[in-house]
């Protein structure tokens, strides 16, 4: 599975979007950009996927470059229970299913 | 909406004793997975589950465990002889098939304690 590179930690203010970038230079064509949030100790959470194409579902909003060797996700309008860590993993659909998490981005949204 | 279920929530035990962790993975899921969070430190992979055999385990994942699915519905991670370094979190997951939407559900985990 391809490396990802993600900021330790940022902020927003509540209400505004937040952008977390995700840098994963070594993708290769088969390998889905998976976003997960983790809050406070809880079970990791899905956000969103995607290949190529620009998704968006009821969370969040995942902007992948056209050459795919970065992906932003947005979460439109942060609110305090946003505040997590956000997991950027990148991975073949069809293996067997194992996550390898990074450190990934602790976002605090603030008031 | 369905969700992964993990018992207990906390579990305290003494160097050297065995433990049960148990998780009731969704329904109609197929692949089953722990995972484990050292305080502080990132989630790990510990072993992946499918037709009743492990398909893929880590480094970590070494005699002391095993993971058995005894009745159809539950699953669960045995340690054998717990070490202090077991002190963890254990997140239990689940998802149904290998295409791309099928996504992975966590449990809320069970935080494990080995004075």
């Amino acid at each position: 599975d391809a490396k990802t590179t993600q900021p330790p930690s940022m902020d927003c203010a509540e209400g505004r979007a937040a952008n977390l970038p995700c840098n994963h230079s070594t993708i290769s064509g088969n390998e889905y950009v998976y976003w997960y949030r983790q809050i406070h100790s809880q079970g990791p959470q899905y956000i969103i996927h995607g290949l190529k194409n620009n998704e968006t579902n009821e969370m969040a909003s995942l902007i992948i470059t056209e050459d795919r060797k970065s992906s932003t996700l947005i979460l439109p309008h942060a609110t305090l229970r946003d505040t997590a860590v956000y997991y950027c993993i990148v991975r073949v659909y069809n293996q067997g299913g194992k996550l390898i998490f990074g450190q990934g981005t602790e976002l605090s949204v603030k008031p | 909406e369905p969700e992964v279920t993990q018992t207990p929530s906390h579990q305290v035990t003494q160097m050297g004793q065995e433990v049960i962790l148990r998780c009731v993975p969704i329904s109609n899921h197929l692949y089953f997975y722990w995972y484990r969070q050292i305080l502080g430190q990132k989630v790990e992979f510990l072993v992946s589950f499918y037709n009743n055999e492990i398909s893929e385990k880590s480094e970590i994942f070494d005699d002391q465990f095993s993971v058995e699915r005894p009745d159809g519905s539950n699953f669960t991670l045995k340690i054998r002889s717990t070490k202090l370094e077991d002190s963890a979190m254990y997140f239990c997951a689940s998802k149904y098939g290998t295409s791309p939407q099928e996504t992975q559900y966590f449990g809320p985990g069970t935080r494990l304690l080995v004075l």
